[in-house]
């Protein structure tokens, strides 16, 4: 049973540049939530994706937006590249949207804007 | 809002000692608590968590938490820890119920080092 997977491992960007991160939740999950983590940092909390709407969204501008696809996978763009935006980017789905529910986090994906 | 503040960046150890990982929490609702391991170049892996009952906690790996809600606290402890224990440990809370969608709020994470 696969678990958390997302796609690419490593990314590198120019300011101002746009990028677009993708996951695919461990099998039987239907949630997907983002989070990004700086170095050194706790992970923070971006936004979480059920039935295809964004559920709830944390501190992050609008330049941060996702999406997700009927088979459940989810995609996190983010636009105009800030030099801050580098970081760790995490995936972690679960089955449903309670706060006791576990979420399995994927490897994430390592965004670097230069 | 909630916040998570753990008090210890590193911790070095002997290898076979027991280990103390502080964290305490603050909250206007009540809340889940949680302990997650990562190691390098990977991602988050539950070790533990609390949502009722019994206040000791008992995860993998050994691990153990106490949650004492007079305190706000969530410390997790090991009797006994090996070099494969060497990693980061972040405690997390989440609202209970409402519309938290089980947003969790991470500390900054604690940086276990066990030595031979």
């Amino acid at each position: 049973d696969a678990g958390v997977t997302q796609s690419p491992t490593h990314l590198i960007k120019t300011r101002g540049q746009q990028v677009t991160l993708r996951c695919s939740p461990k099998s039987g999950h239907d949630t997907v939530s983002w989070y990004q983590q700086a170095l050194g940092q706790g992970p923070q909390f971006i936004f979480q994706y059920y039935e295809e709407e964004e559920r709830q969204r944390g501190n992050f501008p609008d330049r941060f937006s996702g999406h997700q696809f009927p088979n459940y996978s989810s995609e996190l763009n983010v636009n105009a590249l800030l030099l801050g935006d580098s970081a760790l980017y995490l995936c972690a789905s679960s089955y449903g949207t309670g706060s006791g529910n576990e979420q399995y986090f994927g490897p994430g994906t390592r965004l670097t804007v230069t | 809002a909630q916040s998570v503040t753990q008090l210890d960046s590193q911790v070095p150890v002997f290898e076979e000692a027991p280990v103390e990982l502080r964290c305490n929490y603050s909250s206007s609702v009540s809340v889940y608590l949680f302990w997650y391991v990562q190691y390098p170049n990977q991602g988050l892996q539950l070790l533990l968590k609390y949502l009722s009952g019994s206040t000791l906690v008992k995860g993998i790996n050994g691990f153990e938490a106490e949650f004492n809600k007079s305190q706000t606290s969530f410390h997790l402890r090991k009797p006994s820890v090996h070099i494969s224990d060497t990693a980061e440990y972040f405690c997390a809370v989440s609202e209970t119920g409402g519309t938290s969608y089980g947003k969790l709020t991470f500390g900054q994470g604690t940086i276990l080092t066990v030595h031979p």
